[in-house]
């Protein structure tokens, strides 16, 4: 069965520092989402991706994040100067076009030092 | 904006019991999804059960059924002969037009031999 996969698992980085995090939606999918779960918290919308560009975005979705989907398969999600509030677990999810069933990934565990 | 709430942050049910898990939610939407996640403390996000805002049955999926009480806002999930493996914290969630999911805070299951 097709899965949306994530990697790294576990990325640990030192405050200051760029991180990139990376997805692989399931291959005929066409709507991405990025969402952060801070440990012990609920699970929050970062943004969603479609036809190349941000379709939507929270107010955690600031300045310091981005989005992309530099090829065919991945979509990644890329904090260019972590604090240490950014430590959470991230999880990509895609979906196919007119559905709303969410796939989600294994999640990248995010710690900031 | 939608809203979700689980006014249950734990839950225990004893092995081959019965057990419900309660959710509202407010919305300003007449079409619209609502779904039970399930996490483990692997953490990925596991789909159990989806429920169409326009579909006046209940969805069930083997030992998991919900009701939908569209009136009162309303999506409680039923887990039947509850098993170990049940053991999780189960987040309810909503999307409507923008796809979005927005969760609960959760509730933590477990499951007592």
């Amino acid at each position: 069965e097709p899965e949306v996969t994530q990697t790294p698992s576990h990325q640990v980085t030192q405050m200051g520092q760029e991180v990139i995090l990376r997805c692989v939606p399931i291959s005929n999918h066409l709507y991405f989402y990025w969402y952060r779960q801070i440990l012990g918290q609920k699970v929050e919308f970062l943004v969603s991706f479609y036809n190349n560009e941000i379709s939507e975005k929270s107010e955690i979705f600031d300045d310091q994040f981005s989005v992309e989907r530099p090829d065919g398969s991945n979509f990644t999600l890329k904090i260019r100067s972590t604090k240490l509030e950014d430590s959470a677990m991230y999880f990509c999810a895609s979906t196919e076009a007119d559905s709303y069933e969410q796939y989600f990934g294994p999640g990248t565990r995010l710690t900031v030092t | 904006a939608q809203t979700v709430t689980q006014s249950q942050p734990e839950m225990s049910v004893q092995e081959a019991e019965t057990v419900t898990l309660s959710c509202t939610y407010d919305t300003s939407e007449s079409d619209y999804y609502l779904f039970w996640y399930k996490q483990p403390p692997s953490r990925q996000m596991i789909l159990v059960i989806r429920q169409e805002a326009y579909k006046q049955q209940n969805a069930t999926e083997n030992r998991f059924s919900v009701n939908f009480q569209k009136a009162a806002k309303s999506f409680s999930l039923k887990i039947s002969d509850s098993q170990l493996g049940d053991a999780a914290m189960y987040f309810c969630a909503y999307t409507g037009s923008n796809y979005k999911l927005t969760f609960g805070k959760g509730t933590l299951l477990t499951v007592n031999p």
